[in-house]
């Protein structure tokens, strides 16, 4: 079985501060894992993906085996990261496509 | 369209009814999915579809819920005898086969009162 697991419903900082947003999984293969994120009046889109270890908008995210999380980061909070964030994780391979997301945190980055 | 279709957008309907939601992935897209989500619940997977393959249905709260897809392209999801619970955000996304970034719809926001 996959899970996700999100601990903050909510997160508020202010602006200029740094921010985490913490995820969790479990999974018994080699896992695949991304952060989307849903702005305000807007679909559901790909904020980044561990595979890519890009920085996107000024987060990053890294995959830590060991303790199974894959934690999102921004050194610096701006008041249009302002959104509700959803870590997920998928497998590899067949019907492991299935993308099994958390229950999001809302950030709120205030002025 | 450039991206994922769903209609309708909004949905009213009363306890026992039945109702039809549809997606209209992008066009080549082998994968599509559909996903509910609601407060406090973030996004529950409900079916997955690939191919040609069978689908993925661990994702169905109750028999109630059915969905198809029809000639590896639109999909419907049908809710028979709707129930207040099942009061929701209805999304579906896409992707071409295998691992990689979905693309979501607006979704169909579905109120039984």
């Amino acid at each position: 079985a996959q899970r996700v697991t999100q601990p903050e419903k909510l997160l508020s900082v202010f602006k200029g501060a740094p921010v985490e947003l913490k995820c969790n999984y479990s999974y018994s293969g080699s896992p695949e894992l991304f952060w989307y994120v849903q702005y305000s009046r807007q679909r559901l889109q790909l904020l980044l993906r561990h595979i890519s270890r890009e920085s996107i908008k000024g987060f990053t995210a890294d995959l830590n085996k060991g303790e199974t999380s894959f934690h999102l980061k921004k050194p610096f909070a701006q008041e249009e990261d302002s959104a509700m964030y959803y870590c997920a994780l998928s497998g590899r391979g067949g019907s492991n496509y299935k993308l099994t997301f958390g229950k999001g945190t809302l950030l709120t980055v205030n002025p | 369209g450039a991206g994922v279709s769903q209609s309708p957008s909004n949905k009213v309907t009363e306890k026992g009814k039945d109702v039809e939601l549809r997606c209209d992935p992008i066009s080549g897209h082998t994968a599509l999915y559909w996903y509910r989500q609601s407060l406090g619940q973030g996004l529950e997977f409900l079916i997955y579809f690939q191919g040609n393959s069978a689908p993925d249905k661990s994702g169905l709260p109750s028999d109630r819920f059915s969905a198809e897809r029809t000639g590896g392209s639109v999909s419907t999801l049908t809710i028979q005898r709707t129930q207040q619970e099942d009061s929701a955000v209805y999304l579906c996304a896409s992707r071409p086969g295998g691992p990689g970034e979905l693309f979501f719809g607006e979704g169909s926001r579905l109120t039984v009162l």
